[in-house]
């Protein structure tokens, strides 16, 4: 049973420039979140993704957007990179929008530096 | 708003002491989640446990048990018989509302060192 998966794992970029994570689902889920987790603190909610479409957001300007595809797979965008974007990308999957029982389950991260 | 606090930043024990990690949280909802993650050196979060508002039952797995005081706020976490395995970033999270799933608050983490 395969696990949520993202790649890349580390990716350098220079400032103003514009990146793309992806995340693929834990089998049998069908909802993805990504956080951002700055080095020392907790991981902050940047959006959910459910049925193709953004269902929650987090305190992230527009330069933070994603897309979910039918295959339930996620990515997620940043555009006009900021040195303080640096950080550990998040992504979590669950399943279904209305159980009261699920959980989100975490990937590795990707790391994220910009120079 | 939702707001989850960890006081200790940083617990350094012996192995086999036990440890209790401490979580008090804010929320203006009635129904809510409690979730316990760990955060090894590799950087994944995985999952502990997770609890809802209205199950104030006191939960023990293995050398892991949880406290919960709706009273208090707090959803605190002890290690009994502390492991160098043990030794990573654990972090607790509230999320509102009827979904369990639903978007996640952390706090900002309590490091735990297990040393021999």
């Amino acid at each position: 049973d395969a696990g949520v998966t993202q790649s890349p794992t580390h990716l350098i970029k220079t400032r103003g420039q514009q990146v793309t994570l992806r995340c693929s689902p834990k089998s049998g889920h069908d909802t993805v979140s990504w956080y951002q987790q700055a080095l020392g603190q907790g991981p902050q909610f940047i959006f959910q993704y459910y049925e193709e479409e953004e269902r929650q957001r987090g305190n992230f300007p527009d330069r933070f957007s994603g897309h979910q595809f039918p295959n339930y797979s996620s990515e997620l965008n940043v555009n006009a990179l900021l040195l303080g974007d640096s950080a550990l990308y998040l992504c979590a999957s669950s399943f279904g929008q209305y159980s009261s029982t699920d959980t989100q389950y975490f990937g590795p991260g990707t790391r994220l530096t910009v120079l | 708003a939702q707001k989850v606090t960890q006081a200790q930043t940083e617990i350094s024990v012996v192995e086999k002491e036990d440890v209790t990690l401490d979580c008090v949280y804010e929320t203006r909802d009635t129904t809510y989640y409690l979730f316990w993650y760990k955060q090894p050196p590799s950087g994944e979060l995985v999952f502990l446990i997770r609890r809802n508002s209205f199950d104030e039952q006191n939960e023990i797995s293995g050398r892991y048990s949880w406290n919960f005081q709706k009273s208090t706020s707090s959803f605190n976490f002890t290690i009994t018989a502390s492991q160098v395995v043990d030794s990573a970033v654990y972090f607790c999270a509230l999320s509102e509302g009827r979904r369990a799933a639903s978007k996640l608050t952390f706090g900002t983490g309590t490091r735990l060192q297990v040393t021999l």
